[in-house]
Formats: C-alpha cells, structure tokens, sequence
C-alpha cells in the first residue's frame, strides 16, 4: 500500500462545480502539502499545514481551499472550479527536508 | 528572475553516456538542496541529497557550490531506466519554523540506444 494516497486519480468536472480532493498518509508525518504541476511551470505550492490546526497559503492558493481534518488527512476543494486550474495536483507529507509524494490527481475542468 | 531555474532540454544520449545538469537558485540563504526524479506522469521521489563536499551515490554525482549558487548532477553509464525528468529543489527555513522546499521545472532525459 502506498504511503501517500490521493483520490481520486483522475476527474472530469465542468466549470463551476465544487470539487474535493482528498488524500491521506501512513507516514506519521505532520507536514502535508498541496502542489499542482502544470508544463513548463513545475511544481507550485498551493497549501500546506504544519499540524492539525496549522494552515498556510502557498504561492498561488486563489481558487483553492483546504482542510487538515487530522494529522493523516488533508484535503484540497475548488469550490468553484474553472478550466485554468486544469492541472496535475499532487499531495506530499514532509518530514524535515525531504518530501513523499501522493500518485497525484489528474484534473480536467471543461 | 525564478527562484530555481534549469535547462529544460530534453537531453537526448546515447546508453552509456555521461551527461551533467545544472540548476541555479537564487535565494542564498537556501539551507539545503536536492534532486528529485520524476518519470512521465508519476509522482517525484527523492534522488538524492546535495553537499556542498559532493556526494555520490552509485553512478550519481552531486555537487553544490554555495558561492555560485549552482547545483549539478552527473550520471555516469547512462541507462535506459534513467530516462526522466530530474528536478532540482531547493529548501529554506521559513520564519517561525517549518520549511519550504521550491522545485525547478525540471531536466528531461533522455537515454536511447
């Protein structure tokens, strides 16, 4: 089983729909992390929390929100999703410097 | 100016090659640095850790010059199985605590026969 596991893998969704990504770790780390990938511009941190009752805005968090529901649990929402955020997000828990990474959610807005 | 920046490529060589890649960051008071893989479509893991004394790990090579503020990999003996896109990340503390990791856009490769 993985340690980091995101669901759902892959979403179609249409403008405007609220949509919710979840993931959770085995790893027992209190860092977690919300990145998205797009081509050509890498990976760019959306959210990230320290613990349970930490939340922190990354570098390009309009548009999302988040909610750490426990040390294992962090889940990503659109709430109201639009065609540019299209895009590969990915979940990782961090323990000091190093990262893992969930599979990833491919998301598609039309 | 990005705060890490890397050749994009792709690099195309030839199975048993040697190839290098570089990164810059901008940042100086970046704490440490590493390369992650990432395959095709596939989550990054981590490659190894960079030092500024150079650190090799098989046919792998890391080196940071903190003067420069460049980090190269070497991968010597170029395999099929190396083929990837290699990023190079950067991390800083950030104040109160925690960190902040920064990922360059990444280096594909590309090792045919």
């Amino acid at each position: 089983d993985a340690d980091v596991t995101q669901t759902p893998r892959n979403r179609i969704t249409k403008t405007g729909k609220r949509i919710m990504l979840e993931c959770s770790q085995t790893k027992g780390h209190d860092r977690m992390y919300w990145y998205r990938q797009d081509p050509g511009l890498g990976l760019r941190l959306i959210y990230y929390s320290f613990d349970v009752k930490d939340i922190n805005k990354g570098e390009i968090s309009d548009g999302y929100s988040v909610s750490r529901q426990a040390q294992a649990k962090f889940s990503l929402s659109l709430e109201s999703a639009i065609p540019n955020q299209t895009a590969l997000y990915f979940c990782a828990t961090g323990a000091k410097n190093i990262q893992y990474f969930g599979a990833g959610t491919r998301l598609s807005v039309l | 100016r990005k705060e890490v920046e890397q050749d994009p490529g792709p690099f195309n060589v030839p199975e048993g090659a040697t190839v290098a890649f570089n990164c810059t960051y901008s940042n100086s008071a970046s704490q440490s640095f590493f390369w992650y893989r990432q395959d095709c479509r596939k989550e990054p893991k981590l490659l190894m850790s960079v030092y500024s004394s150079g650190n090799e790990d098989g046919r792998f090579t890391a080196q940071l010059n903190r003067a420069s503020q460049y980090i190269s990999l070497l991968i010597r003996d170029s395999k099929l199985s190396d083929s990837a896109t290699y990023l190079c990340v950067v991390n800083e503390i950030l104040t109160g605590g925690g960190n902040k990791l920064t990922f360059g856009t990444g280096t594909q490769l590309k090792v045919e026969l």
